[in-house]
């Protein structure tokens, strides 16, 4: 199962963009990129998944280089309620759930 | 929408006491999860399901248990709770469709082991 390594934790403005990058460095070949968002006391929520290039909803996007060792997920122009604990997770199944980033979103 | 319920929010229980912990879902859903997240933690898998009357032994499976009796409905049991099992509890459900997973969580239930 491939490891993950994102950030803890990053500090944002209302409005601003945020860009949370995850690397993967032994993902394999039929393994998915996903993103959960966690708030507390409630359980993660699936916000968007990939396997190369980009991928955009009406959420966020996930750009993911040719080599797939790395992605980033991209939230436009954030708010005080995305302030969430986001999780990277690479797999086809059994996911592994790291710390994740928590990203804290200032007025 | 695909819908994770859990039977408790809360709850409270004495060491050596046996804990179930429900989970149902309604999307017809073959792979069920059971997750606990401790602060600093993350989230880690205890056991997991593909099927009815199946059962797999997650990272952390030590002091606990499970039952699959019908696809919809995955259980957690603490057979003699102890106060190291105060966490939060996470159960998710998935179908795994061409190699691509996604999991949906319930709302967790907090317990505590005194």
């Amino acid at each position: 199962l491939a490891k993950t390594t994102q950030p803890i934790s990053m500090d944002s403005y209302e409005g601003q963009e945020v860009n949370i990058t995850c690397s993967h460095n032994n993902i394999a070949t039929n393994d998915y990129i996903t993103w959960y968002q966690q708030f507390p006391s409630q359980g993660p929520r699936f916000i968007i998944q990939g396997y190369k290039t980009k991928v955009t909803n009406e959420v966020a996007s996930l750009f993911i280089p040719a080599d797939r060792k790395s992605s980033t997920l991209s939230l436009p122009r954030v708010s005080l309620s995305d302030t969430a604990v986001y999780y990277c997770l690479v797999g086809a199944d059994k996911l592994i759930f790291g710390t994740g980033t928590r990203l804290q979103v200032f007025p | 929408d695909v819908k994770v319920t859990q039977s408790s929010r809360y709850l409270v229980k004495r060491t050596g006491e046996k804990v179930f912990l429900e989970c149902v879902q309604d999307m017809d859903h073959e792979n069920m999860f059971w997750y606990r997240q401790d602060p600093g933690l993350g989230l880690r898998l205890i056991y997991f399901s593909y099927d009815v009357k199946m059962k797999e032994k997650g990272d952390i499976p030590e002091g606990y248990s499970v039952s699959r009796e019908k696809k919809e409905r995955f259980s957690l049991i603490l057979e003699s709770a102890s106060t190291n099992q105060t966490s939060m509890y996470l159960c998710a459900s998935s179908s795994l469709t061409a190699g691509q997973e996604t999991q949906y969580f319930g709302p967790g239930t907090r317990l505590l082991v005194l």
